[in-house]
């Protein structure tokens, strides 16, 4: 039984480039989740999608973040025009509709914007 | 807005030793969750509780839902060196997220 696997998990880009990060959730669930944390902090909500349908962003997610998850397996959460404020560990989390409010997370993707 | 707050925000103990941690909060929860990251890992799932004086254990981990649903408590007990990391409560925010704890950092001496 695989967990939830993201990739890279390292990423170093200069600001202004774009990135793109991939989420493979554990295959039967449904419910797919982006979060971000920052040094210190816990991991803040930025999206939600069931299956393929994104139902919930976060005021954090800006209008240079976009989140797709176009068949309702895999997510990719791309970062246009990075800025340093970027930086930060993004998380992906799944959950099973119907289930309990479990969330179960990936190791993430530690972004470092130069 | 809502908050989580935990107490301690850091805790340095000898192996061996019992650990109490807590998190309070400023709305009710129906669900609380109790999750340890390591270093550059993602958070994993301890344990869920689900109704207000639940007490659930998992290993040496023993978890309490509060009676006013506005806080949880984790206790780790004859802790080891492998318990060092972030503990953080979460608490669903919404339909659709959880909302997570300040954290508590658990440092265990050999």
């Amino acid at each position: 039984d695989t967990g939830v696997s993201q990739d890279p998990r390292h990423k170093i880009t200069k600001r202004g480039q774009n990135v793109t990060f991939r989420c493979d959730p554990i295959s039967e669930h449904n419910r797919l989740y982006w979060y971000r944390q920052t040094l210190g902090q816990g991991p803040e909500f930025l999206t939600y999608f069931q299956n393929e349908a994104q139902l919930e962003k976060s005021r954090l997610l800006s209008d240079r973040f976009s989140a797709e998850r176009p068949k309702g397996s895999f997510s990719t959460l791309e970062i246009q025009r990075t800025e340093q404020g970027d930086s930060a560990m993004y998380l992906c989390a799944s959950s099973l509709l119907g289930g309990h409010d479990e969330q179960y997370f990936g190791p993430g993707t530690r972004l470092t914007v130069t | 807005g809502q908050q989580l707050n935990q107490s301690p925000q850091s805790m340095f103990i000898q192996e061996g030793e019992d650990v109490s941690m807590n998190c309070t909060s400023s709305s009710i929860f129906n669900t609380w969750l109790w999750y340890k990251q390591d270093p550059g890992e993602g958070p994993v799932l301890l344990i869920a509780l689900y109704k207000a004086g639940e007490l659930t254990s998992n290993g040496r981990l023993t978890a309490q839902f509060g009676t006013t649903r506005k806080d949880s408590f984790l206790n780790i007990s004859a802790s080891i060196p492998s318990d060092v990391g972030i503990y953080f409560c979460a608490g669903p925010a919404g339909a659709n997220n959880l909302f997570f704890g300040t954290g508590t950092r658990l440092t265990v001496i050999p």
